[in-house]
């Protein structure tokens, strides 16, 4: 079935560097749709960005990323950490059916 | 824009009870999903429906029922609370099934003493 995997589980930064969070996912759907959620500290998770467009750059309050359905990824990256980035990331699959989430990489900017 | 309205905030029930956990929207969406969130884990869906009286089994179904009555609301009921299953549970909703942006409720935090 569908699946999402998300390597680091934790990640902590310092406030000004780059930040890339993996994901890779796993479907038969020829085209999924992926996304990323991000969740800050006692809310709800909400969209930060999302694509259907392979190799297609998409951006959003700074982060940014790039569906490569050849090697499966969805990585998101931002050229600079700042404080209130520090959250709950969740990379996302759709087959058109239902959302599959991964298991979330919480990142920590320290100043 | 809408919102995603969940009862109770907080859930404190006994092992081996059955509690309902209840959402309602009006964004006057087609699709309505409730997820488990446990640390580490990530956000695994139970039960979606894709309109009224629609019900679909998730990855973690077993120990629960759904109810879409309405196209509003949509209820969960872990029909025998245990304890590992001390989580937060969090409804969403989306216009249709897929490729559209998922809205989610603040969540019910579930804890079986």
């Amino acid at each position: 079935g569908d699946s999402v995997t998300q390597t680091e589980g934790l990640v902590t930064l310092t406030e000004g560097l780059p930040v890339m969070l993996n994901c890779t996912y796993q479907t038969i759907y020829s085209n999924p749709f992926l996304f990323w959620y991000v969740q800050h500290l006692n809310e709800s998770p909400r969209l930060l960005l999302k694509s259907f467009t392979d190799n297609k750059r998409t951006e959003h309050q700074g982060f940014h990323a790039t569906l490569h359905k050849s090697s499966s990824s969805f990585h998101l990256q931002k050229s600079s950490a700042q404080l209130s980035d520090s959250a709950l990331y969740y990379c996302a699959l759709s087959d058109y059916n239902v959302l599959y989430f991964g298991s979330g990489t919480k990142l920590t900017v320290e100043p | 824009g809408g919102i995603i309205t969940q009862t109770p905030k907080f859930l404190i029930g006994q092992e081996g009870q059955k509690l309902t956990l209840k959402c309602q929207q009006n964004f006057n969406h087609d699709t309505m999903y409730w997820y488990r969130q446990d640390s580490g884990k990530g956000l695994r869906l139970i039960y979606y429906s894709i309109t009224e009286n629609d019900l679909q089994k998730g990855d973690l179904s077993e120990g629960y029922d759904a109810s879409r009555e309405k196209k509003s609301s949509f209820s969960l009921t872990v029909t025998s609370a245990q304890k590992n299953e001390m989580a937060v549970f969090l409804c969403a909703s989306s216009l249709r099934q897929g490729g559209t942006e998922v809205f989610f409720g603040k969540g019910t935090r579930l804890t079986v003493v």
